[in-house]
């Protein structure tokens, strides 16, 4: 079964220091998402991503943060400065169009921000 | 706006017990709904979903039935076992704005034990 692939699992980091997660979305996926989870707390929405561009952001998707499908094949986070509060999993996610409203989620990738 | 609420956890059963995890929505329009479950290091994975009122989700023995009257989704399984055992998240799928996006819940844990 085709699935979402990230990297790293786990990332441990110095707050101020650059971070890229990546992600392998599903191949014929169109549309890609990151979501984070702080520990305990929800699932939130940060960015979707269609035709490389930004679709949509979240408040909390500020100028710390940016997304970009370099190769098209992967799908990037880039959080240029850590903070201690980025500290979370975050999800990539992708689907096969805007009308699916059925994303596959990868395993996540666990930052710590020291 | 568009919201989850769900009940806290850790829910904790003993195999066989009959599992209810509620969960209510607020949203405009008509959402798709879904539950999600993370089993222990992996990601999200779709469990069932509902795209309109009345409509029962069912997978893997769980279930769940929109209702538009009470703005609610419960997830049920009649007989839990220890392979159960995850993080269960309830959400929405939100139409309209540039994208759509999956609304999600703080998820609830569920520990079954032998």
């Amino acid at each position: 079964e085709p699935e979402v692939t990230q990297t790293p699992s786990h990332q441990v980091t110095q707050m101020g220091q650059e971070v890229i997660l990546r992600c392998v979305p599903i191949s014929n996926h169109l549309y890609f998402y990151w979501y984070r989870q702080i520990l305990g707390q929800k699932v939130e929405f940060l960015v979707s991503f269609y035709n490389n561009e930004i679709s949509e952001k979240s408040e909390i998707f500020d100028d710390q943060f940016s997304v970009e499908r370099p190769d098209g094949s992967n799908f990037t986070l880039k959080i240029r400065s850590t903070k201690l509060e980025d500290s979370a999993m975050y999800f990539c996610a992708s689907a096969g169009y805007s009308g699916a409203n059925v994303l596959t989620f990868g395993a996540g990738s666990r930052l710590t921000v020291l | 706006g568009n919201s989850v609420t769900q009940m806290e956890g850790p829910v904790t059963l003993s195999e066989e017990a009959f599992l209810t995890i509620n969960c209510t929505y607020t949203a405009t329009g008509y959402p798709s709904l879904f539950w999600y479950v993370q089993y222990p290091g992996e990601g999200l994975q779709l469990l069932l979903k509902a795209t309109k009122a009345d409509d029962k989700g069912s997978n893997k023995g769980f279930e769940a039935t929109y209702r538009k009257e009470t703005t609610s989704f419960h997830l049920e399984k009649g007989s839990v076992q220890v392979s159960d055992s995850a993080v269960y998240f309830c959400a929405l799928w939100t139409y309209g704005g540039a994208t759509n996006k999956l609304i999600f819940g703080t998820g609830t844990l569920l520990a079954v034990q032998p």
